[in-house]
């Protein structure tokens, strides 16, 4: 059964350095999504992404943030200038054009900022 | 903000008997509600959804319930089996916004042999 990837599966970093968290979503897939959870609290939507460009973003997805689809199996979210607050499991989802609904989850990237 | 609230963090049941998750929130606008499991160390699983214009959807084991006028969905599991002792979360969804999800905080089952 196809899956979503992701990695690294944990990603250690110092504050103020930029990390790129890498994700290949399913590949009959259109739409794309980032999401984070920090410890212990719930799953926070970050951003969605259509078409080659994000068609929602949460307020947490501020200009720190970045997302591109460099080619046409990766998708990549780019933290500038970590801070210790960024610290979380960062999840990847993608889901199909028809069953949008249906959002299919990677493992996620633990990333420690310290 | 916690428009999608899960108010029991954790549940136990006897294996066997019935697991009933519950979920409320507060936005009139969510029309589409999604239940995922979540293992550790593994990203959350699609398990069941519903939309507003229903109140209720069965898939084998898994029942979800919504009540519009109450703001309030539940999870049945029946019967329950250890392999469903995993974190489980309600989502939901408002249209027109992206397939943005908004998630409740999670309730952790665990089913005792």
């Amino acid at each position: 059964e196809p899956e979503v990837t992701q990695t690294p599966s944990h990603q250690v970093t110092q504050m103020g350095q930029e990390v790129i968290l890498r994700c290949v979503p399913i590949s009959n897939h259109l739409y794309f999504y980032w999401y984070r959870q920090i410890l212990g609290q719930k799953v926070e939507f970050l951003v969605s992404f259509y078409n080659n460009e994000i068609s929602e973003k949460s307020e947490i997805f501020d200009d720190q943030f970045s997302v591109e689809r460099p080619d046409g199996s990766n998708f990549t979210l780019k933290i500038r200038s970590t801070k210790l607050e960024d610290s979380a499991m960062y999840f990847c989802a993608s889901s199909p054009l028809a069953g949008w609904y249906t959002q299919y989850f990677g493992p996620g990237t633990r990333l420690t900022v310290l | 903000d916690q428009q999608v609230k899960q108010n029991s963090p954790s549940l136990s049941v006897q294996e066997g008997r019935i697991s009933i998750l519950n979920c409320d929130y507060t936005n009139s606008m969510f029309d589409y509600f999604l239940w995922y499991k979540k293992y550790p160390a593994e990203g959350p699983t699609f398990l069941i959804s519903i939309s507003s214009i229903k109140d209720k959807n069965e898939d084998g084991r898994f029942t979800v319930f919504l009540n519009k006028s109450a703001k309030h969905l539940s999870l049945h599991i029946v019967p329950s089996q250890p392999g469903d002792s995993a974190v489980y979360f309600c989502a939901a969804n408002i249209p027109n916004t992206g397939n943005q999800f908004y998630f409740g905080t999670g309730t952790s089952l665990t089913v005792i042999p």
